[in-house]
């Protein structure tokens, strides 16, 4: 079944610390795949997608995603985290076409000052 | 960009009642929308996805008689909660496609409505 998986239910940073957040993807061919943030009682930004070329994916404030084939992974990376990042994150994978996106568990990222 | 609006952001109705959550796509036109649901501290559930002018196709669990969606027209979703009782109670979600563009716009979601019903 096609799915996407984060390992980590929780992470702390500090500020100013670099971040990666982990994401794996099980699916037949290569998955179009997303990052969204969502901050409490809101809805979902994109900050970054991947459907084909480049691997690593420049996305918004500040973040980038490397998307690994041999890993099956699409790990988030942000080089210096900021105290407003502090959010959920989610992973997401598409078959393609824009015909059904499935989520990860999410990751709550909390950022100490 | 893609913009879509959910409406209301929140809504507190009686035990029995029933209510109606839109989702609108503000500046496309959406060919697909999709209905989540997000107990808290957890992921996005689909429910249900609908396209324009045909029935919504509902994930397996999800009573399509009790969240009733209509997708009347290509820029508008409503999700209605029928007959509301307390475990119905969650934050919803609405996100839109559009086939053609897909690869430039992805998805787009709604700012979700906070569903209590007492």
């Amino acid at each position: 079944a096609q799915s996407v998986t984060q390992p980590d239910i929780h992470i702390t940073v500090s500020e100013g610390a670099s971040l990666e957040l982990r994401c794996n993807y099980s699916y037949g061919a290569t998955p179009y795949l997303f990052w969204y943030v969502q901050s409490p009682g809101q809805g979902l930004q994109l900050l970054l997608k991947y459907f084909s070329g480049d691997t690593l994916v420049q996305g918004i404030k500040g973040f980038e995603a490397e998307f690994k084939r041999s890993q099956s992974s699409f790990n988030l990376r942000k080089p210096s985290v900021h105290w407003s990042d502090a959010a959920e994150y989610f992973c997401a994978g598409d078959t393609g076409g824009g015909n059904k996106l499935t989520f990860g568990t999410g990751t709550q990222l909390k950022v100490e000052l | 960009g893609a913009v879509v609006s959910q409406h209301p952001s929140w809504v507190i109705c009686k035990s029995g009642t029933s209510v109606k959550i839109e989702c609108r796509s503000l500046d496309f036109q959406a060919t697909t929308m999709f209905w989540y649901r997000q107990f808290p501290k957890q992921s996005l559930m689909l429910m249900a996805t609908s396209n324009e002018g045909s029935k919504a196709t509902y994930e397996q669990g999800v009573e399509k008689d009790k969240f009733l969606i209509n997708h009347a027209s290509l820029t508008l979703s409503t999700l209605t909660v029928t007959s509301a009782h307390p475990e119905d109670s969650s934050f919803y979600i609405c996100s839109a496609s559009k086939r053609q563009t897909f690869k430039m716009g992805g998805y787009t979601f709604g700012s979700g409505t906070r569903l209590t019903v007492v």
